[in-house]
């Protein structure tokens, strides 16, 4: 069956460090992967997406490549804020292009201190 | 645009009771996944419904059941509560006329069974 892992956490950085979350991936298929983001308190937010092998996704300054060879989706960030505090859970579908059953890794608890 | 609601908010229940949880998709979304998320764990999906019938399923008991109603919004139920159900209970919705992979997700009910 389908599983992801993701790197143990908690992570705390200070403000302006990088940031590297990893995570693998174990399928059958061809999945599309997601990086989702949940704030205390709150629901999950997409936070970004790749759909083939080689792609890249990218948002408010985080970006994941797609690797196939290596069966990884690592998070990155240049320069983290405060506000990027919040834990971060890699995702996968069963199918690419469809929205069916997600599988998610455990999440990695991010702490940004000033 | 009103994102995917979730009703109640927070519930409290005892063992051996029942309980029904509501979602609303998001507007121009068919499809409604449900997923439990136990504290410190990522989400596990329960089940997705599509035209009022359960498309895909996850591993839970039979105790978990659904409901898709004609307007899209869709109801959790789960009989005979234990104490390991409490949990947050996400809904995602997905797909419409411009189908896609992202689900999106709403705040969630946080079930404490006592």
């Amino acid at each position: 069956g389908n599983s992801v892992t993701q790197m143990e956490g908690p992570v705390t950085l200070s403000e302006e460090a990088f940031l590297t979350i990893n995570c693998t991936y174990t399928a059958t298929g061809y999945p599309s992967l997601f990086w989702y983001v949940q704030y205390p308190g709150e629901g999950l937010q997409l936070l970004l997406k790749a759909t083939k092998a080689d792609d890249k996704g990218s948002n408010k300054g985080f970006e994941a490549t797609y690797r196939k060879e290596t069966t990884s989706f690592h998070l990155e960030k240049g320069s983290v804020q405060v506000s990027d505090s919040a834990v971060y859970f890699c995702a996968l579908s069963d199918r690419a292009g469809s929205a069916r059953q997600l599988t998610f890794g455990s999440g990695t608890q991010l702490t940004v201190l000033p | 645009d009103a994102g995917v609601t979730q009703s109640p908010t927070h519930l409290i229940k005892t063992r051996g009771q029942q309980v029904t949880l509501r979602c609303s998709p998001k507007s121009g979304h068919d499809t409604v996944s449900w997923y439990q998320q136990a504290l410190g764990q990522g989400p596990q999906f329960i089940f997705q419904y599509y035209e009022e019938e359960e498309r895909q399923r996850g591993n839970f008991p039979d105790r978990f059941s659904g409901h898709q109603f004609p307007n899209y919004s869709s109801e959790l139920n789960v009989n005979a509560l234990l104490l390991g159900d409490s949990a947050l209970y996400l809904c995602a919705s997905s797909g419409g006329l411009l189908p896609t992979d992202t689900q999106y997700f709403g705040p969630g009910t946080r079930l404490t069974v006592l």
